[in-house]
């Protein structure tokens, strides 16, 4: 499984764009790139997943080079309740095996 | 469609005594994943497992804790003789193929006295 890093920590000011950045130099061919988003006392929620280029839907975006060796989580105008911690994961779609979380980027939005 | 459910959402126990978790995955997931999670860190594998068979169980203790998925009902991760050492939250998730994006339960927050 390809390990990934992240920032430990961002802050922004509400109304933001927000990017987050998680590196993953030994991706493979099959993996798949998905970002999940936790608030405090809950289990993480699924945001967005991609394999390469642009995927965009009503939350946010994942940009992905073409090389795959990094993803851009990138969070529009952020509020105060975009405060959580963000997590990248890269998988295999369809493979029988672990999903390792690495240890995520807490945003923090303040006003 | 109901989501992951897991149950207890809060666990006390004194040392010594077994924990039982249990989760039951969303309607056509066969595929189910165990994390723990202590406070202010980030989330650890335990173990996975499909319906009946325990494909990965590298994140688990080799003492006292084990996990099931039988063919009916939940999967359910045991510890026996809980120590203070285990009090975190322990979240469980399930995907219709292994490898896909997951959906989590909500947790089970154990603490031990």
């Amino acid at each position: 499984l390809a390990k990934t890093t992240q920032p430990i920590s961002m802050d922004s000011y509400e109304g933001q764009e927000v990017n987050i950045t998680c590196s993953h130099n030994n991706i493979a061919t099959n993996d798949y790139i998905t970002w999940y988003q936790q608030f405090p006392s809950q289990g993480p929620r699924f945001i967005i997943q991609g394999y390469k280029t642009k995927v965009t839907n009503e939350v946010a975006s994942l940009f992905i080079p073409a090389d795959r060796k990094s993803s851009t989580l990138s969070l529009p105008r952020v509020s105060l309740s975009d405060t959580a911690v963000y997590y990248c994961l890269v998988s295999g779609a369809g493979t029988a095996s672990k999903l390792t979380f690495g240890t995520g980027t807490r945003l923090q939005v303040t006003l | 469609n109901a989501g992951v459910m897991q149950n207890p959402r809060h666990l006390v126990r004194r040392r010594g005594q077994e924990a039982r978790l249990r989760c039951s995955p969303m309607k056509g997931h066969s595929h189910v994943y165990w994390y723990r999670q202590l406070p202010e860190e980030g989330l650890k594998f335990m173990v996975y497992l499909q319906k009946e068979n325990i494909i990965d169980e590298s994140g688990m203790p080799k003492e006292r804790f084990s996990a099931e998925f039988p063919k009916e009902g939940p999967s359910i991760l045991r510890i026996q003789q809980v120590v203070r050492g285990d009090s975190a939250a322990y979240f469980c998730a399930s995907s219709p193929q292994g490898g896909e994006k997951l959906f989590f339960g909500s947790g089970t927050q154990l603490s031990v006295l």
